[in-house]
């Protein structure tokens, strides 16, 4: 594998449901972030960890918790989604958080029944 | 309040044509920019990037220009192919410093669609 993957790439899930999306990047890099994408709306970015830690948390619902073990895998624990949540979640990383250059995953595509 | 602009939502050219995707941006303090593609059911890729300090940066057929005075930067590809047919964002950072440090800000996309 290379670049960053991201599992599953489609879920569907009812509102009480708990499920996780999984990132990994085998890119060697030390920064990564979770964003989601709306229809006809910007990326909008959730999470930052760098070097494992959370550096930046974009005002997001606790329904949504990130979990980063190791520098190459980040996680998106989700519970008690809300339909609104349905979206495209795209995974991404650098080298750093200063390196503007992101690479990123191919997305989970999230539907919330 | 968007920082990042990308004013036409699609964009039609024919073949061999010159596609120019326009950018407009609010944040002063944003030094770094970087042009991405996306295709349907894939991630944003990484297409060509410019710094604060150049005013146009070319990479094969694809070329950037910032305007730093009118805080706009446009995306140029000549010539135009069918396999370009796209989402094309653009995006900015800050990196000496800030709030938007560290951090991609990124425009709503332009469909672009390259005719045969």
């Amino acid at each position: 594998e290379t670049g960053v993957t991201q599992t599953p790439r489609h879920l569907v899930m009812g509102m009480t449901n708990k499920k996780s999306l999984k990132c990994e990047q085998h890119l060697g890099h030390n920064a990564m972030y979770w964003y989601k994408q709306s229809a006809k709306k910007p990326l909008e970015l959730m999470f930052v960890y760098n070097f494992k830690e959370q550096t930046e948390n974009n005002s997001v619902p606790s329904r949504f918790s990130p979990e980063c073990p190791n520098s190459s895998h980040l996680f998106l624990h989700l519970h008690t989604l809300q339909p609104e949540d349905s979206a495209l979640y795209l995974c991404a990383s650098s080298q750093d958080r200063a390196s503007g250059m992101q690479f990123f995953g191919p997305g989970t595509r999230l539907t919330v029944l | 309040d968007q920082q990042v602009k990308q004013n036409s939502p699609s964009l039609s050219v024919q073949e061999g044509r010159i596609s120019i995707l326009n950018c407009d941006y609010t944040n002063s303090m944003f030094d770094y920019f970087l042009w991405y593609k996306k295709y349907p059911a894939e991630g944003p890729t990484f297409l060509i990037s410019i710094s604060s300090i150049k005013d146009k940066n070319e990479d094969g057929r694809f070329t950037v220009f910032l305007n730093k005075s009118a805080k706009h930067l446009s995306l140029h590809i000549v010539p135009s192919q069918p396999g370009d047919s796209a989402v094309y964002f653009c995006a900015a950072s800050a990196n000496a410093g800030g709030t938007s440090y560290g951090k991609l800000t990124f425009g709503q996309g332009t469909i672009l669609t390259v005719h045969p």
